[in-house]
């Protein structure tokens, strides 16, 4: 069965960095791309970019351009990402998720599969 | 870039009610949005993707409809398990996505 499995919680303090992981299972991992999704305390879903598995592309959310990096290792099927210069406003709950298409001919695609998430939190 | 609004961001219901969630794209996104249910602490979960097809697994009283900016999600009994926030995804635009604000199902 599909599995995304996410690292565990981390406290940074302001200016350092984090490097979250996911690794996959249950699926072949260069045929499917991942997003990252953060979500702070009590708000909603923000998407922050995206990677593929297959080549490493990137496109990140324009909020976060420069501060953030995401990398795939496929020897070990896990994605990384990588957020610089925390600020308090970066303590969220980061997801990622896996993107598939509903069929062959489709352009575009959806997540289907989520991390369980990490919690961030960013306190001097 | 797209923005999504979903109405409304609080709704009250009962159990057996018939409840409707309605998104609306700044442009048109053809049929390329995903609803999602998230309950506190845990991840989202995909319901519905390309606007009306219902995910596998997930119960036929859940249901999509709409195509170019105005879309709704309908569940027609209103279970126990279904108070939860839900979300609307465009991808549209991938792989740049955007998510709505959210409306929270309470009971009533």
């Amino acid at each position: 069965q599909v599995q995304l499995v996410q690292s565990g919680a981390e406290v940074k303090k302001p200016g350092a960095s984090v490097k979250v992981s996911c690794k996959a299972s249950g699926y072949t991992f260069t045929s499917y791309g991942i997003t990252w999704v953060r979500q702070a305390p009590g708000q909603g879903l923000e998407w922050m970019g995206w990677i593929s598995a297959n080549n490493g592309n990137t496109n990140y959310a324009q909020k976060l351009q420069g501060r953030v990096t995401m990398t795939t290792d496929t020897s070990t099927s896990t994605v990384y990402m990588e957020l610089r210069s925390l600020r308090s406003d970066d303590t969220a709950v980061y997801y990622c998720a896996r993107v598939t298409f509903s069929n062959y001919y489709d352009s575009s695609g959806y997540n289907d599969y989520w991390g369980q998430g990490t919690l961030v939190t960013v306190s001097s | 870039d797209i923005q999504m609004t979903q109405s409304p961001s609080t709704l009250s219901a009962s159990v057996g009610d018939r409840v409707t969630i309605t998104c609306r794209a700044s442009q048109s996104i053809s049929s390329w949005l995903a609803w999602f249910q998230q309950k506190p602490g845990k991840a989202p979960k995909l319901l519905i993707y390309k606007a009306s097809s219902l995910e596998s697994g997930v119960p036929s009283r859940f249901s999509g409809s709409g195509s170019g900016t105005e879309f709704t999600l309908t569940i027609s009994s209103l279970q126990p398990d279904d108070f939860a926030t839900y979300y609307c995804q465009q991808y549209n635009s991938y792989p740049v996505y955007t998510f709505g604000q959210g409306t929270k199902l309470e009971v009533k």
